[in-house]
């Protein structure tokens, strides 16, 4: 069964700082990994999707890599703002079907 | 385009009651949508897969006659929550994939359910 973990559980940084969001899973046969984000109480916003064939994507500020082999993505946030302050979610969708397992999500506190 | 509606946002119920939860997309034909669960900074957990016009698959641990799922149309399926218990309380978040399109899914805005 695949597991999904996030790390860190939780991060606080200051405004301008770059930093990595981690992503691992146990069964690297996966067909794509998306990055969301999520805001108190709402929905799923997608920011990346990596497909299983891909190294890495970018969007604006967002870099996100992924490591099939290993098990692993990370979520590179440039320059980071207060309004990034967010829940960050790990999902992969697992090859043969289309389901996907969720991480826990990282949650960010950027202060201004 | 590719929108996925919830409605209710939110709704509070007393224990005991049933309450329905409709999921909608509304710019493309849904053959397959999922519903999760969600609880206080808890990952989202997939309860229950719902192809239009079958039954739907639900997850191990999800109690089929608790939470009815139907999908009688290409763009609605509606999750209904019997008899509510305050344990059933939880965010609770559709999603859709487009026709064809088994690697994508586009997600509800969520609904908040209270069951007091």
């Amino acid at each position: 069964k695949q597991e999904v973990t996030q790390i860190p559980a939780a991060l606080s940084v200051p405004e301008g700082e770059n930093l990595v969001l981690n992503c691992s899973f146990t069964d690297s046969a996966i067909y794509n990994l998306q990055w969301f984000r999520q805001d108190p109480g709402k929905g799923l916003t997608s920011l990346l999707l990596i497909q299983s064939s891909q190294r890495e994507q970018t969007s604006g500020r967002l870099n996100a890599s992924l490591d099939k082999s290993s098990g692993r993505s990370t979520l590179y946030i440039a320059a980071s703002q207060p309004g990034d302050s967010a829940t960050y979610l790990c999902a992969v969708m697992n090859s043969g079907y289309s389901t996907l397992t969720f991480g826990k999500g990282t949650m960010l506190l950027v202060s201004p | 385009g590719a929108v996925v509606s919830q409605h209710p946002s939110w709704v509070i119920c007393k224990s005991g009651t049933s309450v329905k939860i409709e999921c909608r997309s509304l710019d493309f034909q849904a053959t397959t949508m999922f519903w999760y669960r969600q609880f206080p900074k808890q990952s989202l957990m997939l309860m229950a897969t719902s192809n239009e016009g079958s039954k739907a698959t639900y997850e191990q641990g999800v109690e089929k006659d608790k939470f009815l799922i139907n999908h009688a149309s290409l763009t609605l399926s509606t999750l209904t929550v019997t008899s509510a218990h305050p344990e059933d309380s939880s965010f609770y978040i559709c999603s859709a994939n487009p026709g064809g399109r088994r690697d994508t899914q586009y997600f509800g805005p969520g609904t908040r359910l209270t069951v007091l």
